[in-house]
């Protein structure tokens, strides 16, 4: 059990870049969510998940996609990087049925827009 | 709607102190409340969560939190403050009413515990 697995760590891109940050987690956890922490900003939600096939948007989801094909993974593309994006970004997943229950959350993605 | 607020930026504490983070919601209902910690470097850790009962509640590594309704506070405190305490720590709040599964972060206080 690995609970939520974020993958790169680390990623520097060029502006106008695309790519992918992978999320997944093997706890067959319902909600899943993706949060980006800026220095005095805390954590802003930028997409989340209800289940598989179904994505909202969250409080800052400009520049970014989502999509959820299957209940263990949840990845996070950006179409066309931008330093603004320069950010730590932060996969949750939730159980089922729990609305009293923590989340659980990744070790982070560390990105930098160039 | 939900929200939470943590005015303190940064907290300073000496090392077998007492030390407070605070924390104010706001929701339409009734609240579910959790304290995370992280790390450098790390991702969120879960210390303690109030759903209902007894307004004071245990959580990890010697933390507690108190609810209070009145207030609409939930701060978190520790009796005796250690130096590997230091950390950045967040509030958040999910409110029974509005049915929704995510909840809102705070901005976070970063405790320095000194030696």
């Amino acid at each position: 059990n690995a609970g939520v697995t974020q993958t790169p760590k680390f990623q520097v891109l060029k502006t106008g870049q695309s790519m992918t940050l992978q999320c997944a987690q093997d706890m067959n956890h319902e909600y899943m969510s993706w949060y980006r922490q800026d220095p005095g900003m805390g954590l802003r939600l930028i997409h989340y998940s209800v289940g598989a096939g179904i994505t909202d948007q969250g409080e800052v989801p400009n520049g970014y996609n989502v999509s959820r094909s299957t209940t263990e993974d949840f990845p996070l593309r950006l179409l066309s990087a931008a330093p603004s994006q320069t950010s730590v970004y932060f996969c949750a997943s939730i159980p089922p049925g729990a609305m009293n229950t923590e989340a659980f959350f990744g070790q982070g993605t560390r990105l930098t827009v160039v | 709607a939900q929200s939470v607020a943590q005015p303190e930026d940064q907290v300073n504490v000496a090392e077998g102190n007492p030390l407070t983070v605070k924390c104010t919601y706001s929701v339409s209902g009734n609240p579910y409340l959790f304290w995370y910690v992280q790390y450098p470097n790390r991702g969120l850790q879960f210390l303690l969560k109030y759903i209902t009962g007894d307004n004071l509640v245990k959580g990890s590594y010697g933390f507690e939190a108190e609810f209070n309704k009145s207030q609409t506070s939930f701060h978190l405190k520790k009796p005796s403050a250690l130096v590997s305490d230091s950390a950045l720590y967040f509030c958040a709040v999910r409110d029974i009413s509005g049915g929704s599964y995510i909840p809102t972060f705070g901005r976070g206080t970063s405790l320095i515990v000194h030696p």
